[in-house]
């Protein structure tokens, strides 16, 4: 059972430079998010998905573009890169809405980037 | 004021300790997660909670819904907890999608 897997696990990009990071959950969830963790505060929501064909976006979505083709898969696009987004992103994964009691999450390794 | 605060930012302990790690929130939930992030970055899930008390081996989770706090307990700690606890919160008005999370408690288990 992989769970929720995340590619890559580190990417440095060139300012300007496009890039996707994958997520893919096997468990059949019909909800998957994107988070960036930054020093010194709490995980932010960047955008969020309740099934296939439906996103939302969080607290923080500018620069980034999500699609959900599939239950399984929901790829974070970073459309022109900044510094600014350096972090580390995670997608998570849960069978409904995370503010639902007994729905636990499901969180990828994580992707840490660096955007020169 | 962040709608999540979590104390302390960092702990120290000595293995076979108890840990207290606290979290107060200032916003309506309907759930109260404790996750772990060890380092090299993973995140799992510990406890989903939103009344009284939950267990897990040495782990035990509180919650008082009125005072609007919770506590992750560690009893007999060992160097092998030592990681970031992270409080998150949802299930407010308008957010059964969303989590705020805090900062996160740094805790070093020593030998």
């Amino acid at each position: 059972n992989a769970g929720v897997t995340q590619t890559p696990k580190f990417q440095v990009l060139k300012t300007g430079q496009s890039m996707t990071l994958q997520c893919a959950q096997d468990m059949n969830h019909e909800y998957m998010s994107w988070y960036r963790q930054d020093p010194g505060m709490g995980l932010r929501l960047i955008h969020y998905s309740v099934g296939a064909g439906i996103t939302d976006q969080g607290e923080v979505p500018n620069g980034y573009n999500v699609s959900r083709s599939t239950t399984e898969d929901f790829p974070l696009r970073l459309l022109s890169a900044a510094p600014s987004q350096t972090s580390v992103y995670f997608c998570a994964s849960s069978y409904s809405g995370l503010g639902v009691l007994s729905t636990e999450a499901f969180f990828g390794q994580g992707t840490r980037l660096t955007v020169v | 004021k962040n709608e999540v605060e979590q104390s302390p930012q960092n702990l120290t302990a000595q293995e076979g300790e108890f840990i207290t790690i606290n979290c107060s929130y200032s916003v309506g939930i309907s759930a109260l997660h404790w996750l772990q992030q060890h380092p090299g970055g993973g995140i799992v899930s510990l406890f989903m909670l939103s009344s009284g008390k939950k267990k897990h081996g040495r782990l035990i989770a509180t919650i008082n819904i009125q005072e609007k706090h919770s506590s992750l307990h560690i009893t007999a700690s060992h160097p092998r907890d030592s990681a970031v606890y992270i409080c998150a919160v949802g299930g407010g008005a308008g957010t059964a999608s969303k989590l705020t999370f805090g900062t996160g408690t740094r805790l070093q288990v020593t030998l």
